[in-house]
């Protein structure tokens, strides 16, 4: 069964680094999304991407944040300078159309120390 | 904006045991509401959903109903097996869509034999 793959699982990274996060949506699908859930707290949407470009995005994802999807796989979500709340799991999604399920990855852990 | 609230978490409970998690929400309009299970190690799976007042989802004999008086949604499951332990979350979406999803904080659940 077709899945969101994410890597890796878990980062640690130092305060102030860039940290670029990997997801490979599922093959047939358009839009794609990303997520974070800081422990103890609600899962967030951060951004939306259609058509090689944003389509959505929170208050929470400021200039510190892009998403790129560099080749016809992955989806990539980089943060530029992390910060200590950056800290939490990340998780991605994608769906076949704008309106359809949304399938998710198993999310990749960030710790910034 | 758009909230969503859980009951808080973990619950423990008993193989064979009634399953109750409570979720309310806010939101403008007529949301779609969904919730999803998140396995150990793996990511969010789309449990059940329902698009209208009155609706039932249902899906693996877990039950939610839609019920716009009381703005809820609550998961139910007759008779639990160790196999549902997991973490449970409630969304819901005000475009009618599975995209930009509004998460309440998740669920443990924790069955035991």
């Amino acid at each position: 069964e077709p899945e969101v793959t994410q890597t890796p699982s878990h980062q640690v990274t130092q305060m102030g680094q860039e940290v670029i996060l990997r997801c490979v949506p599922i093959s047939n699908h358009l839009y794609f999304y990303w997520y974070r859930q800081i422990l103890g707290q609600k899962v967030e949407f951060l951004v939306s991407f259609y058509n090689n470009e944003i389509s959505e995005k929170s208050e929470i994802f400021d200039d510190q944040f892009s998403v790129e999807r560099p080749d016809g796989s992955n989806f990539t979500l980089k943060i530029r300078s992390t910060k200590l709340e950056d800290s939490a799991m990340y998780f991605c999604a994608s769906s076949r159309l704008g309106n359809t399920e949304a399938f998710f990855g198993q999310g990749t852990r960030l710790t910034v120390v | 904006g758009n909230s969503v609230t859980q009951m808080e978490g973990p619950v423990t409970l008993s193989e064979e045991a009634f399953l109750t998690i409570n979720c309310t929400y806010t939101a403008t309009g007529y949301p779609s509401l969904f919730w999803y299970v998140q396995y150990p190690g793996e990511g969010l799976q789309l449990l059940l959903k329902a698009t209208k007042a009155d609706d039932k989802g249902s899906n693996k004999g877990f039950e939610a109903t839609y019920r716009k008086e009381t703005t809820s949604f609550h998961l139910e499951k007759g008779s639990v097996q160790v196999s549902d332990s997991a973490v449970y979350f409630c969304a819901l979406s005000d475009r009618g869509t599975a995209s930009k999803l509004t998460f309440g904080t998740g669920t443990r659940l924790q069955v035991t034999l």
